[in-house]
């Protein structure tokens, strides 16, 4: 079946370093895929998306390349800010056009200290 | 334009007794799905309604049931409550089904199972 893994955390940065966060994925046609953000004590919110290979997701510094080669959607970012501390999910839709039911990783904690 | 809304915020229930978690979609959105996330995992797809109808559903039992109404809310219904119950229950509407659209998240119900 559709499954999402995801780099356990957490992941301690220091403000300004460089933030790869992998997520690597399963899935038997081609997918949709996302990157949430979920902040303390809040639900999920949409980070960033791509719907096909080699599309790049961007928002707010995050950036992700949709890899169909190496079924890869890694999360990158050039300087992390002590805001940025959040964890973060990396999700699939695969549903045969049926639904748009979300597949999810277990989350990376990001934590940055200033 | 209103976002996800979910009520409550938080309930504490016993064992074996029922639940009715409510959520008001976006505005526009016919389209609502419910999830799971158990402490320090990714949410897991419960089911989705679309235009009251259910139009997919995850691996839970039928103890698990829901409702869409005419205005697009839904209810989440939980009977005969289990302590692995305990779970952030989240809310996400679209504007549509199929793989792919952008999902809208509710701030979550924390049910706590006693």
């Amino acid at each position: 079946g559709n499954s999402v893994t995801q780099m356990e955390g957490p992941v301690t940065l220091s403000e300004e370093a460089f933030l790869t966060i992998n997520c690597t994925y399963t899935a038997t046609g081609y997918p949709s895929l996302f990157w949430y953000v979920q902040y303390p004590g809040e639900g999920l919110q949409l980070l960033l998306k791509a719907t096909k290979a080699d599309d790049k997701g961007s928002n707010k510094g995050f950036e992700a390349t949709y890899r169909k080669e190496t079924t890869s959607f890694h999360l990158e970012k050039g300087s992390v800010q002590v805001s940025d501390s959040a964890v973060y999910f990396c999700a699939l839709s695969d549903d045969g056009g049926a639904t748009n039911k979300l597949i999810f990783g277990t989350g990376t904690l990001l934590a940055v200290q200033p | 334009e209103t976002g996800v809304t979910q009520s409550p915020t938080h309930l504490i229930k016993t064992r074996g007794q029922q639940v009715t978690l409510r959520c008001s979609s976006q505005s526009g959105h016919n389209t609502v799905s419910w999830y799971q996330q158990a402490l320090g995992q990714g949410p897991q797809f419960i089911f989705q309604y679309y235009r009251e109808e259910e139009n997919g559903r995850g691996n839970f039992p039928p103890r698990f049931s829901g409702l869409q109404f005419p205005n697009y809310s839904s209810e989440l219904n939980v009977n005969a409550l289990e302590l692995d119950d305990s779970a952030l229950y989240l809310c996400a509407s679209s504007f549509q089904t199929g793989q792919g659209t952008e999902a809208f998240f509710g701030q979550g119900t924390r049910l706590t199972v006693v």
